[in-house]
């Protein structure tokens, strides 16, 4: 099947400052969608993205579907306590009904 | 809506026994999904089903895994025998497929340990 590529694995950054994290793969995606896993529950869903191009925002949450199709990009601003988790970037691509997950970037906000 | 739920939170249970995790999606939604997370592999897709009718189930490792979905409101996965490389957290999903919005609805999932 195909790959996400989702960088960085993890990241350790002080409350207030920015994080930026992003999803590549060698195909086509029609939908990009990003979630939040927190410890000892499912992933909930952020941010969707249907169209190239596309800007979206949730809060301090942006995120952006890229030109070429072949990837997004998660920012968060002024990170606080609660942003700690793990990030999964997924897509959707050609005909398919499933999504393609990343490989997650586990964030740790220190205070 | 309460969401999608899941059933136990957590098993321990001992090499050989027969697991059963249940799950109830989010009434109206026609398409449901199993997925198993381990720190090794990530987030995995096991089986989906779509209409109550088994769709892909190339993720599922073996036979000793399977998926039933009787009702639109009801799904198993059981493990039988279970072996102790099956421990990990179990999460059921569901979604509206197709749609506008192709946002999975995610349980709480289940921790399985099998020892």
């Amino acid at each position: 099947g195909q790959q996400l590529n989702q960088s960085p694995q993890s990241m350790f950054i002080q409350e207030g400052e920015d994080v930026s994290m992003n999803c590549t793969s060698s195909s086509i995606f029609n939908t990009w969608l990003w979630y939040k896993q927190d410890p000892g529950e499912g992933p909930v869903l952020l941010i969707a993205l249907y169209k190239a191009g596309e800007l979206t925002s949730n809060g301090r949450l942006t995120a952006q579907f890229g030109i070429t199709r072949k990837d997004s990009f998660l920012n968060i601003s002024a990170s606080i306590p609660s942003d700690v988790g793990i990030y999964f970037c997924a897509g959707l691509y050609g005909s398919a009904r499933q999504l393609t997950f990343g490989s997650g970037t586990q964030l740790t906000v220190l205070p | 809506d309460a969401g999608v739920i899941q059933s136990p939170r957590h098993e321990v249970t001992e090499m050989g026994q027969e697991v059963t995790l249940r799950c109830k999606p989010i009434s109206g939604h026609n398409s449901l999904f199993w997925y198993r997370q381990t720190m090794m592999r990530g987030l995995e897709l096991l089986i989906y089903f779509n209409n109550n009718v088994p769709i892909d189930d190339s993720g599922m490792p073996e036979d000793r895994f399977s998926a039933k979905m009787p009702n639109a409101s009801f799904s198993t996965l059981k493990i039988q025998p279970s072996e102790p490389r099956d421990s990990a957290v179990y999460f059921c999903a569901s979604s509206q497929l197709p749609g506008r919005n192709y946002g999975y609805t995610f349980g709480s999932g289940t921790r399985l340990t099998v020892v």
